[in-house]
Parts: structure tokens; C-alpha cells; sequence
């Protein structure tokens, strides 16, 4: 089993529809949990990151993290095209350094 | 905000010799970096850390003696890939951690290595 489980998509939705990305991990000791965005060949930006259960707002992306269920989720907003990306799951623990990546959704939003 | 460059960003080169990539931090110091290497429609695989004035601990699986990382300065890493062969074909992104952060890395652009 991975460590952390994403639906690769690829996830296509209309201009201005609520997105939601979802992923699941298998450790427990996860701490922290980060979502990134990739746009094709650059490298990934860090969108949010939290470290507690429950949700995080950031204009229009919202993190939640749910570890009763070892289960977070990305919702994007009134989604735009140019939020068609690549996003990234990513978990890593306190104190440890190194960061593990779901394998990534592609996201088009339609105009 | 914190911003690390990739130099060079596309790559084509022989089989058989060696490429260099650069990693630097341009506004901070990272007393940690990371390369990963991603194929196509693939996710992010760490391939080492490197900690400055230190070697490079190397994730299992990934050769050290072809994959040689040098993190000489507080700005600067350099992975070089020797002896490249196809395979080698790959999209190769760093990440620079400040030290004053305890969790947040910052990616570069990526390198993009094609063997022929």
C-alpha cells in the first residue's frame, strides 16, 4: 500500500464549478499535510499546508484534513482555467525532513 | 517570497557522458536541499537530501555513485549524473529548505535531462 493514495484523474469541470481533490494516507504519524500545485514542466508551488483536523481557508481553496479517517481534501472555488494544474498531495512528520507526494490529479478547468 | 533556480532547464546530451544541474536559493539559506526526479505523468520521487558541508543521504534504490550531489555553500547544490544513459530521461527538481523553517521546502523550476 502507498503511503499516499491519490486519484490521478484526469478531472475536467466547468468554469466556475466547486472542485474537490482528495487523498488518503496509511500512516498515522503523519503531521503535517501540504497541497501543491504544478503547472506542466515547472516545479511544484506549496498552495496550504495544515496540521490539525479539520479546515483551512485560503482565499479560494480550502484544505481539509480529517484523521479520524486518514482522508484530506483540497476544494477549489469558483474555479478558474488558470487553476488548471497538477495538485499534489503531500504528507510529511515532525521533525522528519523529507516530503511523500501522492502521485497527483490533472485538473482542466472548461471555460 | 523564497525562490529557487535550476540551472540549466533543458538538457539534451549523449550517452555515455555526464550532465551537471545547479540548484540555488536566491534569498535564503538552505542548510537542507532535496532532488527528486518525476517521469511523465508520474509523481515527485526523492532521490537524496543533502545537508551543506555534509554527503548527501540517498534514498534506497538510487545509485550514489551515479547520482553525485554536492551541496558545497548555504545557496548552492549540484547533482550530476554520470555516465547517463536513456533511462536516465527525466524531469530533475530540487528543493531548498530555509532554516528557519521546520517543515516548508521551495521547489525550483526543475532540469529537463533527455539521453539520447
Amino acid at each position: 500500500q502507498k503511503e499516499v493514495e491519490q486519484d490521478p484523474g484526469p478531472l475536467s469541470v466547468p468554469e466556475g464549478a466547486i472542485v474537490s481533490l482528495n487523498c488518503t494516507y496509511s500512516n498515522s504519524a503523519f503531521q503535517y499535510f501540504m497541497w501543491y500545485r504544478q503547472y506542466s514542466r515547472k516545479g511544484p508551488e506549496l498552495l496550504m499546508y495544515t496540521y490539525s483536523s479539520g479546515n483551512k481557508e485560503d482565499g479560494r481553496f480550502t484544505a481539509q484534513v480529517d484523521k479520524s479517517s486518514k482522508y484530506i481534501s483540497l476544494f477549489i472555488r469558483d474555479s478558474q482555467p488558470s487553476d488548471s494544474a497538477t495538485y499534489l498531495c503531500a504528507r510529511t512528520n515532525f521533525g522528519n525532513e523529507k516530503l511523500t507526494f501522492g502521485t497527483g490529479t490533472r485538473l482542466t478547468i472548461i471555460p | 517570497g523564497a525562490v529557487v533556480s535550476q540551472h540549466p532547464s533543458w538538457v539534451i546530451c549523449k550517452s555515455g557522458t555526464s550532465v551537471k544541474i545547479e540548484c540555488r536559493s536566491l534569498d535564503f539559506q538552505a542548510t537542507t536541499m532535496f532532488w527528486y526526479r518525476q517521469f511523465p505523468k508520474q509523481s515527485l520521487m526523492l532521490m537524496a537530501t543533502s545537508n551543506e558541508g555534509s554527503k548527501a543521504t540517498y534514498e534506497q534504490g538510487v545509485e550514489k555513485d551515479k547520482f553525485l550531489i554536492n551541496h558545497a555553500s548555504l545557496t548552492l547544490s549540484t547533482l550530476t549524473v554520470t555516465s547517463a544513459h536513456p533511462e536516465d530521461s527525466s524531469f530533475y527538481i530540487c528543493s531548498a529548505r530555509d532554516r528557519g523553517s521546520s517543515y516548508e521546502q521551495y521547489f525550483g523550476p526543475g532540469t529537463r535531462l533527455t539521453v539520447t
